[in-house]
């Protein structure tokens, strides 16, 4: 596609609930990072993928959090039993390489979660 | 552990003013660092990056930042702001071992008439 897509932009849920997050990379962009943006903070890592592979998941808050791409391209992060704290801007960035931290990101819109 | 500071939360300058943008990493290697900018309701986007080589870069939208290790500083910089400059912007550093990236707490940027 033209740009990053990210839905739902907008996703309110009781604690406890499942969510789940999808992102729509650049067409063809072989590397997929997902960050978590608190109120008045800056993107914090989460995961990424290289294609369909997760070499990193060190960002990920605690096993309630998961993410996939298992086709190399469409990825979705799935929160398990929300809890008040995962209230945050959800973001998604590709890349069109695999050169690690030089890489210039895409960022999509983000959704915005809220859970009561 | 890599660490980003952004020490000003928000500046206001007024439309024709210069404008200098703080940024201080903690890296342990030569850092890939970025500027980024968000505008409300959109993704961040990139204003410029620099890994090697000279020291000023030069980015979209008149922006330009310099690259002084003595200080692990990172400004972003521009002669005369615009309002619609007026964003969120935010410094990151890249890894050079992986694919993480640290963002700066960013910065809020405010142009009056």
């Amino acid at each position: 596609g033209a740009g990053v897509s990210q839905s739902p932009r907008y996703k309110v849920t009781k604690r406890g609930q499942d969510v789940t997050l999808r992102c729509d990379p650049i067409s063809s962009h072989a590397t997929l990072y997902w960050y978590q943006q608190a109120l008045g903070q800056g993107p914090e890592f989460l995961t990424y993928f290289n294609y369909e592979a997760q070499p990193d998941k060190s960002g990920l808050p605690s096993d309630r959090f998961s993410a996939e791409r298992p086709e190399g391209s469409i990825s979705t992060l799935t929160i398990q039993r929300t809890e008040q704290r995962d209230s945050a801007m959800y973001r998604c960035a590709s890349s069109s390489g695999l050169a690690g931290g030089q890489e210039t990101q895409y960022f999509g819109p983000g959704t915005r979660l809220l859970v009561l | 552990a890599q660490s980003v500071t952004q020490p000003d939360i928000h500046i206001t300058v007024s439309e024709g003013a210069s404008l200098e943008l703080r940024c201080n990493y903690s890296y342990g290697a030569t850092p890939y660092l970025f500027w980024y900018v968000q505008s409300p309701g959109q993704g961040l986007q990139l204003l410029l990056k620099y890994f090697s080589g000279d020291t000023l870069v030069q980015g979209i939208k008149g922006f330009e930042a310099e690259f002084k290790r003595s200080q692990s500083s990172f400004n972003l910089r521009k002669p005369s702001v615009h309002w619609s400059d007026a964003a969120e912007y935010f410094c990151a550093v890249g890894s050079n071992t992986g694919n993480q990236f640290y963002f700066g707490t960013g910065t809020s940027l405010t142009v009056i008439p």
